[in-house]
């Protein structure tokens, strides 16, 4: 069965610009949690969610924002980039709310650059 | 509150040596414990996860892990490394109760000397 398809891949934008990401889950998983992850801070927990809601936040601006739609597809939006949000941003699928039984499936991510 | 504590941000061993990388956590309940491997330009692939079942974990290319309650860790061992090994691994852990946060440890990159 297919994966965790996040698009696009790559991505490069200007400080001061908004992005949106989007992130398909697998067939069937209705959570999905976003990770920023960067060299310096490591693996950082974005949100998560389940069935159109969100579940949990992590410690990040309001510049960052996300929402879960009813096929359960999930996008990420940045707004008002910034240099420090050059990333890797990965997406991550579960069968279950909160992923902590089954695990989590990630995307191969999305490589955010900001210039 | 929970956390995990990877012990050394690079490993280095000898094909066909044992592998040994080191996960400590912290939680204030029994907590469920994974293993993601990442390769460059990749996301996490789960290795194997515990979740109060069996302590010893046996999961995908030939690694296991050993939960010690005692000594709070769950460490990530394979009896040979292959050159195929080489890649960053990640412990994760999350505390029951639905909804929440998975931590992630810093890492530990695996280097695999011919």
């Amino acid at each position: 069965k297919a994966g965790v398809t996040q698009t696009p891949r790559y991505l490069i934008k200007t400080r001061g610009q908004q992005v949106t990401l989007s992130c398909s889950p697998i067939s069937g998983h209705r959570s999905v949690s976003w990770y920023q992850q960067t060299p310096g801070q490591g693996l950082q927990f974005l949100f998560e969610y389940f069935s159109e809601t969100q579940r949990n936040k992590g410690n990040f601006p309001g510049r960052f924002s996300g929402r879960q739609f009813s096929n359960s597809r999930s996008e990420m939006n940045v707004s008002t980039l910034e240099l420090g949000d050059s990333a890797l941003y990965l997406c991550a699928s579960s069968l279950g709310q909160g992923g902590e039984i089954y695990g989590y499936t990630f995307g191969s991510g999305t490589r955010l650059t900001v210039v | 509150a929970q956390s995990v504590t990877q012990l050394g941000s690079r490993v280095s061993v000898s094909e066909g040596a044992l592998v040994l990388l080191r996960c400590n956590y912290s939680s204030s309940v029994p907590p469920y414990l994974f293993w993601y491997v990442q390769y460059p330009n990749q996301g996490l692939q789960l290795l194997l996860k515990y979740t109060s079942a069996a302590t010893l974990v046996k999961g995908i290319n030939g690694f296991e892990a050993e939960f010690k309650k005692s000594e709070t860790s769950f460490h990530l061992t394979k009896p040979s490394a292959h050159m195929s090994d080489a890649a960053e691994y990640f412990c994760a852990v999350i505390s029951p109760g639905g909804y929440q946060k998975v931590t992630f440890g810093t890492g530990t990159k695996l280097q695999v000397i011919p």
